[in-house]
């Protein structure tokens, strides 16, 4: 099966500690983003990479860093710099065209000890 | 500023009916147009995309586009119990990767 794959599913991360999210996909897309979503409020755009090796930071990059070392992969680091971590974090790909539909992932959602 | 607006609700409509969500943008250069259905504590689903003035249907559900109004909806006919939930409209300006969130309008139908 086709798809996005979020690991894990719960994550808990103590105070100064950088925690590392994982973004999957085999639809051979070419465009990856990562999404924060707060409760009642719209989807934010943290990083978003359109090929291998590059990214861009969206409208809330602090706090964040991204790589993207193969096609298939968009891991998301929240580094102890963001100090307000607690949300759902939403991984998305797309062909790569401008465009094109954004397809998400089931999601992860992250929680501070 | 870029900014897309939709009533939070909820939105009540009874089992049948035909539900009406409405999405407007700030961005004149918007070019797509996407409705995105969310049920709670899950991701969102991709329902339908437009990039033209006018309506496209898919099954049950209309998105109707209008950018001289800088206005884009969503009906759902027929509604079902299994309609409940957040529909997220989002845009996405020509010529770029970013898609523009609104807020979400919770809808709930009641049986």
């Amino acid at each position: 099966d086709g798809g996005i794959t979020q690991s894990p599913k719960y994550l808990f991360r103590k105070e100064g500690q950088n925690v590392t999210l994982s973004c999957e996909q085999n639809l051979n897309h070419d465009a990856m983003y990562w999404y924060r979503q707060d409760p009642g409020q719209g989807l934010r755009l943290i990083y978003y990479s359109q090929i291998v090796n590059d990214f861009q930071k969206g409208d809330i990059a602090e706090g964040y860093s991204v790589s993207r070392e193969k096609k298939e992969s968009f891991p998301l680091t929240v580094t102890s710099a963001q100090k307000n971590p607690t949300a759902f974090y939403l991984c998305a790909s797309s062909i790569g065209d401008r465009e094109e539909t954004q397809y998400f992932g089931p999601g992860t959602r992250l929680l501070v000890l | 500023q870029k900014e897309v607006e939709q009533n939070s609700g909820p939105l009540s409509v009874p089992e049948g009916a035909i539900a009406s969500l409405n999405c407007t943008y700030s961005d004149r250069g918007s070019q797509s147009f996407f409705w995105y259905r969310q049920y709670s504590g899950k991701s969102p689903e991709l329902i339908m995309f437009i990039y033209s003035n006018g309506d496209k249907e898919d099954g049950r559900f209309t998105a109707q586009l209008n950018k001289a109004s800088q206005y884009v909806s969503l009906l759902i006919r027929d509604s079902q119990p299994s309609d409940s939930a957040t529909y997220l409209c989002a845009v996405q300006r020509a010529g770029s990767y970013q898609l523009t969130f609104g807020k979400g309008t919770k809808l709930s139908v009641i049986p």
